[in-house]
């Protein structure tokens, strides 16, 4: 099946650093990865669509330059939060498309936990 | 604006018993239904999926259930383990997902 990839699984870092997040898909090229914030017990909340070769697309009220999404190979999407702050903790996880299945499903990584001290 | 509507917030069944949860979307426009399970700590595995033009999908303990008219579907999971002990989220959309706030299931042995 799909198999999604998300590394690194939990981030500690110091206020105003800026961490990567990857998104790789391992056994299919996926020309859209999505990415999602989830708070604690909370539903997942879209930040932006990523497409390969071409820039993100983000959702109302996501700060762009915030959040830098680089989508530059069919296997890779990367999340950067930039200037991290405490506000900023939360899980953060990437899903791909398969575009063998058509659009649909979206296969979900693991999620990165990303706590700002 | 939510557009999808789950309910209710947490349940708790016995082992061998039937877990239901309901969903309510808006948009008509939407033409996957998938539901989610999600473990603490990891994230959301698609469990079941249905698209408008079928009223019923059954896999294994897992059946949803579609009404197009009322915009309305729901999962049933037959034979409450422990083991489907976890959160639960039915989503809407067609090339994006809008998922509901989730649902989380205790199964008590």
């Amino acid at each position: 099946g799909a198999v999604v990839s998300q590394h690194p699984s939990w981030v500690i870092c110091k206020s105003g650093t800026s961490v990567k997040i990857e998104c790789r898909s391992l056994d299919f090229q996926a020309t859209t990865m999505f990415w999602y914030r989830q708070f604690p017990k909370q539903s997942l909340m879209l930040m932006a669509t990523s497409n390969e070769g071409s820039k993100a697309t983000y959702e109302q009220g996501v700060e762009k330059d915030k959040f830098l999404i680089n989508h530059a190979s069919l296997t890779l999407s990367t999340l950067t939060v930039t200037s991290a702050h405490p506000e900023d903790s939360s899980f953060y996880i990437c899903s791909a498309r398969d575009p063998e299945s058509g659009y649909q499903p979206q296969h979900f990584g693991d999620g990165t936990r990303l706590s700002i001290l | 604006q939510q557009q999808v509507k789950q309910s209710p917030q947490s349940l708790i069944v016995q082992k061998g018993g039937i877990s239901i949860i309901n969903c309510a979307y808006e948009n008509t426009a939407f033409d996957y239904f998938p539901w989610y399970q999600q473990f603490p700590g990891k994230g959301p595995a698609l469990l079941i999926a249905i698209r408008p033009d079928v009223s019923e999908k059954k896999e294994g303990r897992f059946t949803i259930s579609f009404n197009k008219s009322a915009k309305q579907f729901s999962l049933h999971i037959m034979d409450s383990q422990p083991g489907d002990s976890a959160t639960y989220f039915c989503a809407a959309g067609d090339y994006k997902l809008s998922f509901g706030a989730g649902t989380t299931v205790t199964v008590r042995a």
